[in-house]
């Protein structure tokens, strides 16, 4: 199936580990998005990267990194978790550069629980 | 205040019945709105986009309108079926310097449909 794919679907891990979040597109897009939605439903662009180059870095605490191995991946590693970094994390593709207009397709979320 | 409101919180409507959501925005300057559509433990899938020049957009049962002079947008479904019970997200992208752009989400809307 041509899709985005995360992995892990769920994550329960204690604060303070450091933890990390895979995924994988093979939709041949050459940009990347990584999201965050909170309890409230609200999702919030954290990182975008277009051919393995970072183009959006918006206000994230540096605990969080971003990696693009390849421009078919974008895996995101989080350091020192905290319980506020409890959500769903969202990973997205889109073809193309002009990633503001283009239809980004979105992975199925990795709901991360810090305890 | 959030650049993106949505109206109502949520809603819940009787299958068969038509629905219509809101959408008002103060992002500027505007690049494109759209329409995603969140099923409950699934990530966003688009429905519309729209540019400036562009009033109406359709995606089967869904319609999107736009008037940037008023900065409104509305989602109308028409005829519900139990499988539009979802939440609803309106995305604004505002375009900055360059080839820079901002995107700005709402909060969305849940729309619970009933047999």
């Amino acid at each position: 199936d041509t899709a985005v794919s995360q992995t892990p679907k769920y994550l329960v891990t204690q604060m303070g580990n450091d933890k990390s979040i895979k995924c994988e597109q093979n939709l041949g897009h050459d940009t990347m998005y990584w999201y965050k939605q909170d309890s409230k439903k609200f999702l919030k662009i954290m990182f975008s990267y277009n051919n393995k180059e970072l183009i959006i870095n918006e206000t994230v605490p540096n605990r969080f990194s971003p990696k693009s191995p390849d421009k078919a991946h974008l895996n995101l590693h989080i350091n020192s978790l905290e319980l506020g970094d409890s959500a769903v994390y969202f990973c997205a593709s889109s073809a193309g550069e002009k990633w503001s207009y283009n239809e980004q397709f979105f992975g199925p979320g990795t709901r991360l629980t810090v305890l | 205040k959030n650049q993106v409101e949505q109206s109502p919180q949520s809603l819940i409507i009787l299958e068969g019945k038509n629905c219509t959501l809101q959408c008002n925005y103060t992002v500027s300057p505007f690049s494109n709105l759209r329409w995603y559509k969140q099923d409950t433990g699934r990530g966003p899938v688009s429905l519309t986009i729209m540019t400036f020049s562009e009033n109406t957009k359709s995606n089967g049962r869904y319609t999107a309108t736009l008037d940037a002079d008023t900065k409104q947008s509305s989602l109308h479904i028409t005829a519900s079926q139990l499988s539009d019970s979802a939440s609803y997200i309106c995305v604004v992208s505002a375009r900055g310097p360059g080839d820079d752009y901002k995107l700005s989400f709402g909060a969305g809307t849940t729309v619970t449909v009933r047999a």
